[in-house]
């Protein structure tokens, strides 16, 4: 399984703040890159994919991949208490599309 | 539509005992994946099918662990003996081909405690 790295967290910003959470990959080939949010207790759900270098911007949500520097982020803008979950940086990599997590980083929003 | 089926919800077993878990793909769906998230961990892929064949394996513990997938559809993944270092929660998840966008759905998972 190829190396998914995250910033350790945890994360606590004010309600309001952009969260700023990043992940390293260690497959220069990997093809596609996804962050899923889990709330404690549940199962993962997908909350932003991109494929190409640059910014893909969803709502509050913003992803950055920069292929070249094996490196994708994730910025949450106005952060809500509803965004405090862990979030799962998802590397897609090989023939077979396999699908390598990070260890996530918790975020807690302070109301 | 409904979404990938797991089951049980939550097992307790003692070590060196046997576990079995279930899981039904959403309909359509080619791949599906299990996965072992621990406490604390990003979720480690044990197995991954497409269809009824195995496509990745290489993190299975294969003298404890075993998986199969009858006609493509359902799946079933077995531990034994159980070790105290299985506990953990057991995702399952598909996809409908496994291409490289594709995003995963996963089920509620299963989460095991050995004593």
């Amino acid at each position: 399984q190829k190396e998914v790295e995250q910033n350790s967290g945890p994360l606590s910003v004010p309600e309001g703040a952009i969260a700023s959470l990043n992940c390293t990959y260690s497959d220069r080939g990997s093809q596609s890159f996804f962050w899923y949010r889990q709330y404690s207790g549940k199962s993962p759900e997908l909350i932003m994919s991109i494929y190409s270098n640059g910014d893909k911007e969803d709502g509050r949500f913003t992803a950055q991949l920069n292929k070249a520097s094996q490196y994708v982020s994730l910025l949450i803008r106005d952060s809500q208490p509803s965004d405090s979950a862990t979030y799962l940086c998802a590397v897609r990599y090989g023939g077979d599309y396999k699908l390598s997590f990070g260890a996530g980083t918790t975020v807690t929003v302070r109301a | 539509e409904a979404g990938v089926a797991q089951s049980p919800r939550y097992k307790i077993i003692e070590k060196r005992q046997s576990v079995a878990f279930w899981c039904n793909p959403i309909s359509g769906h080619a791949t599906l994946y299990w996965y072992q998230q621990i406490l604390g961990q990003g979720p480690k892929l044990l197995i991954q099918f497409q269809n009824n064949g195995v496509v990745d394996d290489s993190q299975l513990p294969k003298d404890r662990f075993s998986a199969e997938r009858l006609k493509g559809v359902d799946s079933t993944l077995k531990i034994q003996p159980a070790k105290l270092e299985d506990s953990a929660v057991y995702l399952c998840a598909s996809s409908l081909d496994g291409g490289v966008g594709e995003k995963l759905f996963f089920g509620s998972g299963t989460q095991l405690s050995v004593l």
